[in-house]
């Protein structure tokens, strides 16, 4: 199985600020590498697909770059809506795996 | 739009099999992938397996053998069952559409099952 790997598990921020988020595949997938949004009681969103393409509807403060092994999800205006939690998801390789999730709250 | 629906019993009893359903409203169930993820409680996300047309399955390999997905495309509903569950079971269980390489982008609300006698 391909592990993915995110970090930070959390981290604080501030309306405004420049976020980033960063995954690590235990071996190189490509760019074959999805985010995803999730709130608290709700399903997740797919923002980011094949490591940059921007899903439709979502706001273009959300950027993923990387390729192989190391990508990045950006948030460069974080918004109060924003504060949620990410995960990174391959599909490079069955089983699809997921990150363990980077908790994005508020300071 | 596509939308997904999870159904099925919320408290299912330890060495029982889990059973649910999606149904798919919206748009085509034919020549996409359908798939079940679940999450325990406070956990992360766990792809379960899918299946692809008539009967086209893949599973992760640590539920084989517990883990069967069907579909009826006459009803648009696909279908979850897992066998002799434990409470490590125990999550929310979403089903959703895998669109390729470009990922999961229409899930249903996710639907929570507890394993308990």
């Amino acid at each position: 199985d391909i592990q993915m790997t995110q970090s930070p598990s959390s981290l604080s921020a501030s309306v405004g600020d420049r976020v980033t988020i960063t995954c690590r595949a235990s071996q190189s997938i490509s760019n074959y590498l999805n985010w995803y949004q999730q709130k608290p009681g709700k399903a997740p969103k797919i923002l980011i697909h094949v490591a940059s393409g921007l899903q439709s509807g979502v706001p273009s403060r959300f950027s993923g770059s990387g390729s192989g092994t190391d990508f990045t999800l950006a948030i460069s205006s974080l918004q109060p809506e924003d504060f949620a939690t990410y995960y990174c998801q391959q599909t490079f390789s069955i089983p699809l795996t997921f990150g363990g999730g980077t908790k994005v709250e508020i300071k | 739009q596509v939308q997904l629906q999870e159904s099925g019993p919320g408290l299912v009893k330890p060495s029982e099999t889990l059973s649910l359903t999606c149904t798919v409203s919206g748009g085509s169930i034919s020549s996409y992938y359908w798939s079940w993820i679940r999450q325990p409680p406070g956990k992360g996300l766990e792809w379960m397996g899918y299946i692809y047309n008539i009967g086209t399955t893949d599973y992760k390999p640590s539920l084989k053998g517990r883990v069967t997905i069907s579909v009826d495309t006459s009803k648009k509903q696909f279908s979850l069952k897992l066998s002799s569950v434990t409470a490590a079971d125990t999550a929310v269980y979403y089903c959703a559409r895998y669109n390729g390489y470009v990922g999961f982008d229409y899930w249903g609300q996710g639907a929570l099952v507890t394993v308990s006698s």
